[in-house]
């Protein structure tokens, strides 16, 4: 089966530094994706992993190690507009699809 | 503004209706997927299309179907609309089909269907 974890819900303040994680288990891998999602929009691309280490996007950092099936979505200097849900995603087959998990909500306080 | 055109943005609807809903992926790209949200629920994968070609089904209920057209466009049909299928329904596109390298996927806005 496919089993993707990541917490429901965090609270940070503002200016802070989060670690949202993510652990996978799916049969076959290629590539991990973190997407976030404002309440009834569309997702949008934040970082892809698909070898280990750390991947840095401006404020956003994303790590991987595929023999934990461990992955985190690091973001720095909060802002309030960072409040929304973030979605971990694995690509594991050979069809194009994303297996989603069921996202975490991060709050974002002043 | 990823590229991805979804019709209708809200639909409301009852019990045992049939609605159709339309996806425009982005230029070039010739894959595409439907998602569906409910509420405080993630992204369930419902059906994948490659160059008009059934690529990949997830837990898509016989009550929904879909397709791609010559000109890559996808339409989803769900039928038998029961109060549960209430929730916003994605559709992504992606350049290649699968396999390594496929890259991220390109969600538009959504099409909220509301049953009553």
């Amino acid at each position: 089966g496919q089993n993707i974890d990541q917490p429901t819900e965090m609270t940070a303040t503002e200016g802070a530094i989060v670690q949202i994680n993510c652990t996978y288990q799916t049969s076959g891998f290629n590539g991990l994706f973190w997407y976030q999602q404002h309440a009834g929009e569309a997702p949008t691309f934040l970082s892809y992993n698909v070898l280990d280490g750390l991947e840095e996007k401006g404020r956003f950092s994303s790590f991987l190690s595929r023999s934990k099936g461990y992955s985190y979505l690091l973001l720095k200097e909060l802002q309030m507009k960072d409040s929304a849900s973030y979605l971990c995603a694995v690509h594991s087959g050979n069809t194009g699809k994303l297996i989603f998990g069921q996202g975490t909500t991060l709050q974002v306080k002043p | 503004d990823s590229g991805v055109t979804q019709t209708p943005k809200h639909l409301i609807t009852a019990t045992g209706q049939r609605v159709t809903l339309r996806c425009s992926p982005r230029s070039g790209d010739l894959s595409v997927y439907w998602y569906q949200q409910s509420l405080d629920q993630g992204l369930q994968f419902l059906i994948q299309y490659y160059n008009g070609e059934e690529r990949a089904k997830g837990n898509i209920l016989e009550r929904f179907s879909a397709q791609q057209f010559p000109d890559l466009h996808s339409e989803l049909n769900l039928s038998s609309l029961e109060l549960g299928d209430s929730a916003l329904y994605f559709c992504a596109s992606s350049v290649k089909g699968g396999g390594a390298n496929t890259g991220e996927l390109f969600f538009g806005e959504g099409s909220r269907l509301t049953v009553l």
